[in-house]
Parts: C-alpha cells; structure tokens; sequence
C-alpha cells in the first residue's frame, strides 16, 4: 500500500506570505496526486489534479508541482481564508496523506 | 450546480446496522461514478468504498470489505451505503463524492452525515 506523508503537520504564516506544503509518496505514484482544503466544520474541496491541474474555479494563487514521489502545494500570497488543513491523495487505493494545519501567525 | 445531500447516520449499537443515502442533483448522476469517504471525529479522510456510474462495478477499503455495500438508484439519483455489523471504529461524518474520472479523485462533496457507534 502507497503511504502519504504530508510535512510540516502545522504551518504558522501570515496572510500575504507563500505557503509551501510536501507531500511524500512511499512510491511512485507518477503525476497521479489530488490536493484538498479542508475547513472546520466543512466537507473537503478539490484544489489540485494529476499534481498540477487546477480545478474548476480554484484561483490561479493555488499551485501544485511534481512527479513521482515529491509533490509540492504552493499558494502564492495567502489570503485570510486559506487557513485550513490541506490533505494530498493519490488515486492508487484512493489513500489521503495525513494533513497540513495551516494556520495564522 | 452539483449538490450532494447525505442521510440516514445517527447513533447506532456495535453489532447493529445502517443505511445511509445520498441524493446528488445539478448533474448527470448515470455518467459518473460515486464514492463514499469518511472522517473520524478529528482524524483525516478515509476513502470506503466506489461504484461504477452503471453500478456493475464496486470497490471497497479493506477496513470495510464484506461489511459495507455500496450501491444506487440511478432512476432516483440516489447513492446508498449499506452498513452491517459496525464498531466503535467505523464511526465517522460519512461524505458522498463524486469521482472526477476514472476512480481517481472526488470533485464534488456533500456535507456528510455522522455515524456513531456506541453502545
């Protein structure tokens, strides 16, 4: 079984700030990766596809790169209402990583 | 748009069962494959169980293989969860999603229903 390991657990940052989020597959899973945001209280939404395709509607802010086993969620300048926890999820037994808390500094 | 409406959870026995359903409106339902996924109290996603948009195929996660049935009504738009001999363990807000393509990702959600087993 593919294992997701998302880094850091919690990340503390400012709005207007760049937010950088890992997320490491046990093995390859090639560009097959999705990320989520979730909020408290709130059913997951789908940001990023296939590593770095953005959903519909998602802003041009939110960004997702890599291949393989490294794959990197950026959000360029964050906004008050990014603060949420991210999860990564290949489509390989459909398993999610553990989260991100992104949180306000 | 794409809405998905979850029921049927509540507090129910280890041991005991239950159904739960999800009726999707905004879409085609018949043209797109369904999953259920679920969250324990304070804990991460869980994805359970998949159907095919024709219902001929179905997949399940190993933590509910031959307790869950996943099926749907596609003349009532409706997606089912039948739950047998549940535990402490399953308990959970369960989300119906839809699947992006293929059995890959879930691009809609509904607000889920929670499940609590305890006796």
């Amino acid at each position: 079984e593919i294992v997701l390991t998302q880094s850091p657990a919690t990340l503390s940052l400012s709005p207007g700030e760049r937010a950088t989020l890992s997320c490491r597959a046990s093995q390859s899973v090639s560009t097959y990766l999705a990320w989520y945001q979730q909020k408290p209280g709130q059913a997951p939404r789908l940001l990023i596809y296939d590593a770095s395709k953005r959903a519909t509607g998602i802003p041009a802010r939110f960004s997702g790169s890599g291949s393989g086993t490294d794959f990197t969620l950026t959000i360029s300048s964050l906004e008050p209402e990014d603060f949420a926890v991210y999860y990564c999820q290949q489509r390989n037994k459909l398993t999610f990583g553990g989260g991100t808390r992104l949180e306000i500094k | 748009q794409v809405q998905l409406v979850e029921s049927g959870g509540g507090v129910v026995q280890p041991g005991r069962s239950l159904r739960l359903s999800c009726a999707a409106s905004g879409f085609t339902f018949n043209t797109h494959a369904m999953h259920w996924v679920r969250q324990a109290p304070g804990k991460g996603l869980e994805w359970v169980a998949v159907m095919s948009f024709d219902g001929k195929n179905e997949y399940y996660a190993d933590s509910v293989e031959g307790r869950f049935t996943i099926s749907r009504d596609n003349s009532k738009n409706t997606l089912f969860l039948q739950m047998n001999n549940l535990r402490a363990e399953d308990t959970a807000v369960y989300y119906c999603a839809r699947d992006l393509r293929k059995f890959s990702y879930f691009d809609s959600w509904g607000q889920g229903t929670l499940l609590t087993v305890s006796s």
